[in-house]
């Protein structure tokens, strides 16, 4: 079945660095990748939509410049979160369209941990 | 706008009990539905999903009859296992939005199974 790669894991940071989370599709083409966020306890909060050879398109919001989105490849998409704060930890999801969405062709990664000190 | 509205948890059971978790939405079009299960510390996977009225979804014993008259997509168990224990997400997508492919989630619902 599809598998999406998400990369790393966990992750902790000094304020002020960046931090470059990956995300890879493995056995599919992924035209459309979505990045998520989820606080403790709650729901995941859509972020952007990352389209591949385009910009991507962010969620009313969120700061383009802060969480930068990268979709240079069919299986590769990026968030670096830039200039780092302890607000930003979080947990953080990317799912990729595998086929039609309508037909539940999302997978999730796995998620990484963001943890800002 | 679309929305998903799920029951609060958290929802305690025992072993074997029967498992209901509500799960109403509203939307424009005809959305797809679907449940994701989140396990702790990982991210999300498809439990089941329902792409038209009156289709029900079914995985590991889980079953959601999409209800358009009603705008529901309560998942049920007929009898839960403590490895069950998890957040479930209720989640619908429109093929008609402009924005084709966002899912929009609820709230989330954990459930906790004890022996």
């Amino acid at each position: 079945g599809a598998v999406v790669s998400q990369h790393p894991s966990w992750v902790i940071c000094k304020s002020g660095t960046s931090v470059k989370i990956e995300c890879r599709s493995l056995d599919f083409q992924a035209t459309t990748m979505f990045w998520y966020r989820q606080f403790p306890k709650q729901s995941l909060m859509l972020m952007a939509t990352s389209n591949e050879g385009s910009k991507a398109t962010y969620e009313q919001g969120v700061e383009k410049d802060k969480f930068l989105i990268n979709h240079a490849s069919l299986t590769l998409s990026t968030l670096t979160v830039t200039s780092a704060h302890p607000e930003d930890s979080s947990f953080y999801i990317c799912s990729a369209i595998r086929g039609a969405h309508s037909f539940g062709g999302y997978t999730f990664g796995s998620g990484t941990r963001l943890t800002v000190v | 706008g679309n929305s998903v509205t799920q029951m609060e948890g958290p929802v305690t059971l025992s072993e074997e009990a029967f498992l209901t978790i509500n799960c109403t939405y509203t939307a424009t079009g005809y959305p797809s539905l679907f449940w994701y299960v989140q396990y702790p510390g990982e991210g999300l996977q498809l439990l089941l999903k329902a792409t038209k009225a009156d289709d029900k979804g079914s995985n590991k014993g889980f079953e959601a009859t999409y209800r358009k008259e009603t705008t529901s997509f309560h998942l049920e168990k007929g009898s839960v296992q403590v490895s069950d224990s998890a957040v479930y997400f209720c989640a619908l997508s429109d093929p008609g939005s402009s924005n084709t492919g966002k899912l929009i989630f609820g709230q989330g619902t954990t459930l906790q199974v004890k022996p």
